[in-house]
């Protein structure tokens, strides 16, 4: 089947840096997605990953591994306005995204 | 104003009734689509269209149907609103129809059904 598993819950400390993990199991595996949600609105994009590796934007990196099914956000430097939930998503045979719940960041002072 | 819109913000809603969500893209995206979301699980797709004129089924497409009769607007259609239906709706577009496009997404609407 297809699947993907992140961690419901996390909590960090401003100024630190958290890495949420993500692994997935899909059919016709064309990228891998992360989303950032705020509470009570829309899902916005932060970044897309097709190639192994970590692919770097400002504070925050997102890193793949094809071969084991497997990918991480870093936010490094957090901050309060980090506090979302972070929505993984993988592509499945049909070329449609297979979301994961998504991993609740809570970020304390 | 660039984006997605959806309408209405939030609907309660007495089970039985027929109801519409309206989405309209102003990007000219070529594809559409319609996800719910609710807690502990994540956005299931209901349906959606890569251009204007065809429309597929996701995964949940079961009491929901779609139109798209041309590239801005991408409605969703309950024919007769059920409790399980309660959600909170998304609509989202990406420009080239493939999952490999990064999707949009509109501000969402929360609906009720009693």
């Amino acid at each position: 089947g297809q699947n993907i598993d992140q961690p419901t819950e996390m909590t960090a400390t401003e100024g630190a840096i958290v890495q949420i993990n993500c692994t997935y199991q899909t059919s016709g595996f064309n990228g891998l997605f992360w989303y950032q949600q705020h509470a009570g609105e829309a899902p916005t994009f932060l970044s897309y990953n097709v190639l192994d590796g970590l692919e770097e934007k400002g504070r925050f990196s997102s890193f793949l591994s094809r071969s084991k099914g497997y990918s991480y956000l870093l936010l490094k430097e957090l901050q309060m306005k980090d506090s979302a939930s972070y929505l993984c998503a993988g592509t499945d045979s049909n070329y449609q995204l297979i979301w994961g719940a998504g991993t609740k960041l809570i970020i304390k002072p | 104003i660039a984006g997605i819109t959806q309408a209405p913000t939030s609907q309660i809603l007495a089970a039985g009734r027929r109801m519409t969500l309206r989405c309209t893209q102003d990007m000219r995206h070529n594809a559409m689509y319609w996800y719910r979301q609710d807690l502990g699980l994540g956005l299931r797709l209901i349906h959606y269209s890569n251009t204007a004129g065809t429309t597929g089924k996701g995964e949940v497409p079961d009491g929901y149907s779609v139109s798209r009769a041309n590239t801005d607007d991408f409605p969703l259609t309950l024919a007769s609103a059920v409790p399980s239906q309660t959600s909170v709706y998304f609509c989202a577009s990406s420009d080239g129809g493939g999952a490999v496009d990064t999707q949009y997404f509109g501000p969402g609407t929360r609906l009720t059904v009693l």
